[in-house]
């Protein structure tokens, strides 16, 4: 089983600012990485697949990285609807979820 | 827009069973692959299982946890998934969603609202 270790697991961070989330693989997953936004009480909703593109109708200020063991979702400038959980997910092998980052505001 | 409701959710003893149903509506269902994730109270998401559409041959994973107790099924007639659940343990109880699968196998693309089942005595 590949686990996926996420950090950190809370981010406190202001509107407007730069958030910068870590995911990282205990086996390379090549690029077969996604990222999903969660936010209380809903659905998770998909973010990145392949580790970089951008699934349809999500914001061009969402951007994923990385390959191998190494992943990075970057959100340009965050706005109020960003404050979320986020998991990243790989289907390298069997699918298996990251444990989160909590994006707050500061 | 895609929707995804699922249904038949509720509490259940251990050793027990329940079926979940998920009706899809605004999207070609027979040609699509859905997954069932689940989530147990706060705590992180686990794919329980896949099913391809009857044209890419129809195939059924499980994770291990659920292999042998847990069923997927699909009625392309009445665009509706299914989950048997069988044997429930009380590991078992989380929110449940109907995921498509797109992008990949095994990206979830479009979910549902979830329905809770709670394994308790």
């Amino acid at each position: 089983e590949i686990v996926l270790t996420q950090s950190p697991a809370t981010l406190s961070l202001s509107p407007g600012e730069r958030a910068t989330l870590s995911c990282r693989a205990s086996q390379s997953v090549s690029s077969y990485l996604a990222w999903y936004q969660q936010k209380p009480g809903q659905a998770p909703r998909l973010l990145i697949y392949d580790a970089s593109n951008r699934a349809i109708g999500i914001p061009a200020r969402f951007s994923g990285s990385g390959s191998g063991t190494d992943f990075t979702l970057t959100i340009s400038s965050l706005g109020p609807e960003d404050f979320a959980v986020y998991y990243c997910q790989q289907r390298s092998t069997w699918p298996s979820f990251g444990g989160g980052t909590k994006v707050e505001i500061k | 827009e895609v929707q995804l409701v699922e249904s038949g959710g509720g509490l259940v003893k251990p050793g027990g069973s329940l079926r979940l149903s998920c009706s899809v509506s605004r999207f070609t269902f027979n040609v699509a692959w859905m997954s069932w994730v689940r989530q147990a109270p706060g705590k992180g998401l686990e794919c329980v299982g896949r099913i391809k559409s009857k044209t890419d041959g129809g195939t059924i994973d499980y994770a291990a946890p659920v292999k042998g107790r847990f069923t997927i099924s699909r009625d392309d007639s009445k665009n509706t998934l299914y989950l048997q659940m069988n044997s429930l343990k009380t590991e078992d109880t989380a929110v449940y969603y109907c995921t498509s699968i797109g992008y990949g196998d095994y990206y979830f693309d479009n979910w549902g609202q979830g329905t809770l089942v709670t394994v308790s005595s």
